[in-house]
């Protein structure tokens, strides 16, 4: 039983580019997460994403899109990257039921490096 | 969601038990304690989650007080794998998917 997947490994792009980064959620789940990590720091959630719709975001701006497909696997995308955006970005999946204890499972992350 | 407090930084000698403290004063009642643990430029980990009852599973245990204003994550016998950043979460219903990471506590086990 494959859990999260994500792709790539690892990124580098230059700043003003734009990124997309891909993530396949554990057999059975159907919501998935995305988390941005930064060097040092915590986790912070991005935004969350059931039934092909974004479910709840967190504070991050418009440059941060994301999609979810009929499969359940979704996309997270980067417009007009900053050098801040370098980061680690997480990718989680759950059942989706919204129920507080749903638990998130990781994937093992895509580092971004912009330059 | 409540805030928590963790020790920046603990140790442990190997094959002893590793007891990571965690404080949650605002903790409100239906709000439940949640820990993950992450390796070293891994994905987080889920270890443990309860409510108001002390937890166990194959990995630790969870000992939460009966005001239920602090925990403890227990890890029976710690290994040098063990090593990692221990994350502990207070999550309310009213957050969906949204886990608010602190910095947590940074464990080392020591041979």
């Amino acid at each position: 039983d494959a859990g999260v997947t994500q792709s790539p490994t690892h990124l580098i792009k230059t700043r003003g580019q734009q990124v997309t980064l891909r993530c396949s959620p554990k057999s059975g789940h159907d919501t998935v997460s995305w988390y941005q990590q930064a060097l040092g720091q915590g986790p912070q959630f991005i935004f969350q994403y059931y039934e092909e719709e974004e479910r709840q975001r967190g504070n991050f701006p418009d440059r941060f899109s994301g999609h979810q497909f009929p499969n359940y696997s979704s996309e997270l995308n980067v417009n007009a990257l900053l050098l801040g955006d370098s980061a680690l970005y997480l990718c989680a999946s759950s059942t989706g039921s919204g129920s507080i204890t749903d638990t998130q499972y990781f994937g093992p992350g895509t580092r971004l490096t912009v330059l | 969601d409540a805030k928590t407090t963790q020790p920046p930084s603990m140790d442990c000698a190997e094959g002893r038990a590793a007891n990571l403290p965690c404080n949650h004063s605002t903790i409100s009642g239906n709000e439940y304690v949640y820990w993950y643990r992450q390796i070293h430029s891994q994905g987080p980990q889920y270890i443990i989650h309860g409510l108001k009852n002390n937890e166990t599973n194959e990995m630790a245990s969870l000992i939460i007080t009966e005001d239920r204003k602090s925990s403890t994550l227990i890890l029976p016998h710690a290994t040098l794998r063990d090593t990692a950043v221990y994350y502990c979460i207070v999550r309310s219903g009213t957050s969906y998917g949204k886990l608010t990471f602190g910095q947590g506590t940074i464990l080392t086990v020591h041979p």
